[in-house]
């Protein structure tokens, strides 16, 4: 059963920092990769999809990385913002294509 | 496009009282799909559908939930009786492809008493 894991669970971090989410899952048989944004009481806005057969995918400040043999992903975000302060979730699509599963995410607080 | 609509945005309902969730899907997008997401559990996606037809519905929790797709613009996701640990955030989201890129909507807010 794949299951997704997002390390740290919080980030705390001052203005203009460079900074890394991690996400591992436990089954490399992916069919992709996607990062999604969630702002309080809102709803989720993806951010970034890899196909399983990429390596990375960049937008803006926003770059992600997959290695799928070893179950990990990053979302790097390049000299951070106090309006990126969101929780960050990973998911992953199994290889039929469909069913998508999250990680639990990381909720992250840019200071000004 | 307006993206994913739903409705409604927030439910209090009583316990054991029926409740539908309804969303109309991004138009031409071929997958619609229900999740539902908790403090405890995060999101967990309930079922979901491709040119209308149910696809995989092994996370729908119980005999309480049902979603229809009558049309290509169109579904439900309905509790019967509904129970105070159903309380949660639903949210509905539609793809272009297979593994495309999901849309969401902004959720339902739903409370059960």
């Amino acid at each position: 059963k794949q299951e997704v894991t997002q390390i740290p669970a919080a980030l705390s971090v001052p203005e203009g920092e460079n900074l890394v989410l991690n996400c591992s899952f436990t089954d490399s048989a992916i069919y992709n990769l996607q990062w999604f944004r969630q702002d309080p009481g809102k709803g989720l806005t993806s951010l970034l999809l890899i196909q399983s057969s990429q390596r990375e995918q960049t937008s803006g400040r926003l770059n992600a990385s997959l290695d799928k043999s070893s179950g990990r992903s990053t979302l790097y975000i390049a000299a951070s913002q106090p309006g990126d302060s969101a929780t960050y979730l990973c998911a992953v699509i199994d290889n039929q294509g469909g069913k998508l599963i999250f990680g639990q995410g990381t909720e992250l607080s840019v200071k000004p | 496009d307006a993206g994913v609509i739903q409705s409604p945005r927030h439910e209090v309902t009583e316990m054991g009282q029926e409740v539908t969730l309804r969303c109309k899907p991004i138009s031409g997008h071929d997958y619609l799909f229900w999740y539902r997401q908790t403090m405890m559990r995060g999101l967990e996606l309930l079922i979901y559908f491709n040119n209308n037809v149910p696809i995989d519905d092994s996370g729908m929790p119980e005999d309480r939930f049902s979603a229809k797709m009558p049309n290509a613009s169109f579904s439900t996701l309905k509790i019967q009786p509904s129970e105070p640990r159903d309380s949660a955030v639903y949210f509905c989201a539609s793809s272009p492809g297979t593994g495309g890129r999901q849309y969401f909507g902004p959720g339902t807010r739903l409370t059960v008493l």
